[in-house]
């Protein structure tokens, strides 16, 4: 399973649209890309998932580029509820095996 | 449709005791996946179970962790002789399938954090 590399902290004010990249040099032919949520104390919650190009529904986008080697998750105009911990997750559907970093800690400031 | 649901929430256990998280996946759902998550960390994969069947506990700690899914009932992981070290949030998810887990949405419940005192 590839690694996974995003920064840790981001900072951002209500309204903005907010990008958060995560890098995955490593991620084989068959893995898709899967953005999730998780707010303190609750579970993570799935946001949005790809395989190349463009993905976009009612709660974000994700850009691929060509080589795969990095994605782009975009949250269009963010409130203070979307200030939340957001993990890249890399897989290929083989392994109930989800391996999660430390994510990005998204604080949204009003 | 009620969504994964584990209980307690919250459970305190003295070292030395045992500590019982149950898990009950979605309706339909037949696979059953722990995570643990430690202050400040990414959640960490434990086990994998299928009604009656562990199909990969490659994430559980050798000694005093043990997963079942019985064929009615909840999932249970249970923890012996606890120890401060075991203090973290345990997530349960769910789907009705490995594929569709790791190619798709996966359900988590809100987990059961767990206190060692």
């Amino acid at each position: 399973l590839a690694k996974t590399t995003q920064p840790i902290s981001m900072d951002s004010y209500e309204g903005q649209e907010v990008n958060i990249t995560c890098s995955h040099n490593n991620i084989a032919t068959n893995d898709y890309i899967t953005w999730y949520q998780q707010f303190p104390s609750q579970g993570p919650r799935f946001i949005i998932q790809g395989y190349k190009t463009k993905v976009t529904n009612e709660v974000a986008s994700l850009f691929i580029p060509a080589d795969r080697k990095s994605s782009t998750l975009s949250l269009p105009r963010v409130s203070l509820s979307d200030t939340a911990v957001y993990y890249c997750l890399t897989g290929s559907g083989n392994t109930g095996k989800l391996i999660f970093g430390q994510g990005t800690t998204l604080q949204v400031k009003p | 449709n009620a969504g994964v649901m584990q209980n307690p929430r919250h459970l305190v256990r003295r070292r030395g005791q045992e500590a019982r998280l149950r898990c009950s996946p979605m309706k339909g759902h037949s696979h059953v996946y722990w995570y643990r998550q430690l202050p400040e960390e990414g959640l960490k994969f434990m086990v994998y179970l299928q009604k009656e069947n562990i199909i990969d506990e490659s994430g559980m700690p050798k000694e005093r962790f043990s997963a079942e899914f019985p064929k009615e009932g909840p999932s249970i992981l249970r923890i012996q002789q606890v120890v401060r070290g075991d203090s973290a949030a345990y997530f349960c998810a769910s789907s009705p399938g490995l594929r569709e887990f790791a190619n798709t949405e996966a359900f988590f419940g809100q987990g059961t954090r767990l206190t060692v005192v």
